[in-house]
């Protein structure tokens, strides 16, 4: 069974740092992109942040929300997701979503085009950051 | 304030048809592929749609989802109480090199 877990959350000071961790199973985690989305409190889905399999890199792009301040990152051997998190505001409590990513294109000189979809979801993880 | 935009909210009665609509840009829909997503509260997000209107392996064929130039839709017909949920399209935006998501369409079943 494929299946994503997250694990880390909890209650943090705004300003201090957490990471939390996805832990993969039932499919080659080294062959998929992972992504962060985050639900905060009577709030949609937003897009955190992704990172690419090694295949292409293993490059990272964020939200402009959380630029700067976050970080994921991977471990193939292990098949976990990181998302370390830094500077952290009260604006960031949510629940965080960890999930596989799918999709295919192509980069041109305005930037890539193409097919970018999530097609498993962990079921979330808490973080509330207050004084 | 969200890159795509959706309805709030939508309603509809048991075994009727609705639809909710996603609107973008060039640099979003009009360029990239739409996915729609299920999110009932408290639970994980669910695929529904990917790449404007394909359906992943489980997903009944009562979801259908169309794009047209920079908006997209998706349609649920045969409406079910269990379809009461938070309805999101996504997508990718190649000016923000980012994901993007509509603000949510909350259905009611009435």
């Amino acid at each position: 069974e494929v299946q994503l877990v997250e694990s880390g959350g909890g209650l943090v000071q705004p300003g201090r740092s957490l990471r939390l961790s996805c832990t993969a199973s039932g499919f080659i985690f080294g062959d998929y992109a992972m992504s962060w989305v985050r639900q905060a409190p009577g709030k949609g889905l937003e897009w955190v942040g992704f990172i690419r399999s090694k295949a292409y890199g293993g490059t990272t792009e964020y939200a402009a929300s959380v630029k700067g301040r976050f970080t994921i990152s991977r471990d193939d051997s292990k098949s976990i997701a990181y998302l370390q998190m830094n500077s952290l505001k009260t604006e960031d409590t949510a629940v965080y979503y960890c999930t596989r990513v799918e999709g295919s294109g192509k980069a041109y000189s305005s930037g890539w085009y193409g097919s970018y979809y999530m097609d498993v979801w962990g079921k979330g993880t808490t973080v509330t950051v207050s004084s | 304030q969200s890159v795509l935009t959706q309805p709030p909210s939508v309603s509809a009665a048991p075994g009727q048809k609705v639809t909710i609509s996603c609107s973008g840009s060039t640099s979003n829909i009009g360029n990239n592929y739409v996915s729609w997503y299920q999110h009932l509260p408290g639970t994980a997000p669910k695929l529904l749609i990917y790449e404007n209107n394909k359906r992943p392996s489980g997903i009944p064929d009562r979801f259908s989802g169309s794009k047209s130039g920079t908006s997209a839709t998706l349609g649920i017909t045969g409406l079910q109480t269990g379809d009461e949920a938070d309805y999101y399209c996504g997508t990718w935006d190649s000016s923000l090199s980012a994901g993007v998501f509509g603000g949510g369409t909350k259905l009611t079943v009435l």
